[in-house]
């Protein structure tokens, strides 16, 4: 699975937009980029996934470039909820490991 | 609802005192795996299991077993316990042909 590389830490405005970069400059055809997060210690939540066209759902939307080699996830009006650590992850849709790589990923502070 | 339940949420254990840790989820998916999370080292694979009566090694097998005797439920069993698996542990479940995978809440063990 491609490597992907995450800033440390972002704070977003409450209401505002969070942009969470992710770069994957080493991702194959067929692997999918896919975005998690954990609020403190819970189990992280799916949130969203996408091969190379741009996906949007209740709770994101996921920005791919036109090269693959990185994305944006956004969070149209971030609140203090969001407040958690964002992992990017790159890899085959169907693994024969189901093994998904988890990073350092970004903590992203949401701020009142 | 669907989801994953981990028990329990919280043990303290003694060194050497064999213990399970069950999983189980209720959306009849093929693809279940343990992690473990440890601060500076992130989220690691222990064991996945692709469907019944199959399981295999993840990156951090060695002091754990499990067992898929059925399809909805996947223990995570230490039968000799040490300080250094102290750990919080995660159970997650998936379907073969979809992306996200879903995460129990999570069991923080403490081995003394």
């Amino acid at each position: 699975d491609a490597k992907t590389t995450q800033p440390p830490s972002m704070d977003c405005a409450e209401g505002r937009a969070a942009n969470l970069p992710c770069n994957h400059s080493t991702i194959s055809g067929n692997e999918y980029v896919y975005w998690y997060r954990q609020i403190h210690s819970q189990g992280p939540q799916y949130i969203i996934h996408g091969l190379k066209n741009n996906e949007t759902n209740e709770m994101a939307s996921l920005i791919i470039t036109e090269d693959r080699k990185s994305s944006t996830l956004i969070l149209p009006h971030a609140t203090l909820r969001d407040t958690a650590v964002y992992y990017c992850i790159v890899r085959v849709r169907t693994s024969n490991t189901g093994k998904l790589i988890f990073g350092q990923g970004t903590t992203l502070q949401v701020k009142p | 609802e669907a989801q994953v339940t981990q028990n329990p949420r919280y043990l303290i254990t003694v060194t050497g005192k064999k213990l399970t840790v069950t999983c189980s989820q209720n959306m009849n998916h093929e693809y279940m795996s343990w992690y473990r999370q440890d601060p500076g080292l992130g989220l690691r694979q222990i064991y996945y299991s692709m469907n019944v009566e199959v399981t295999d090694k993840g990156d951090v097998p060695e002091g754990y077993k499990v067992s898929r005797k059925e399809k909805r439920n996947f223990p995570l069993i230490l039968e000799s316990p040490s300080p250094n698996q102290t750990s919080l542990y995660f159970c997650a479940s998936s379907s073969a042909g979809e992306a996200g995978y879903t995460f129990g809440s999570g069991t923080r063990l403490t081995v003394v």
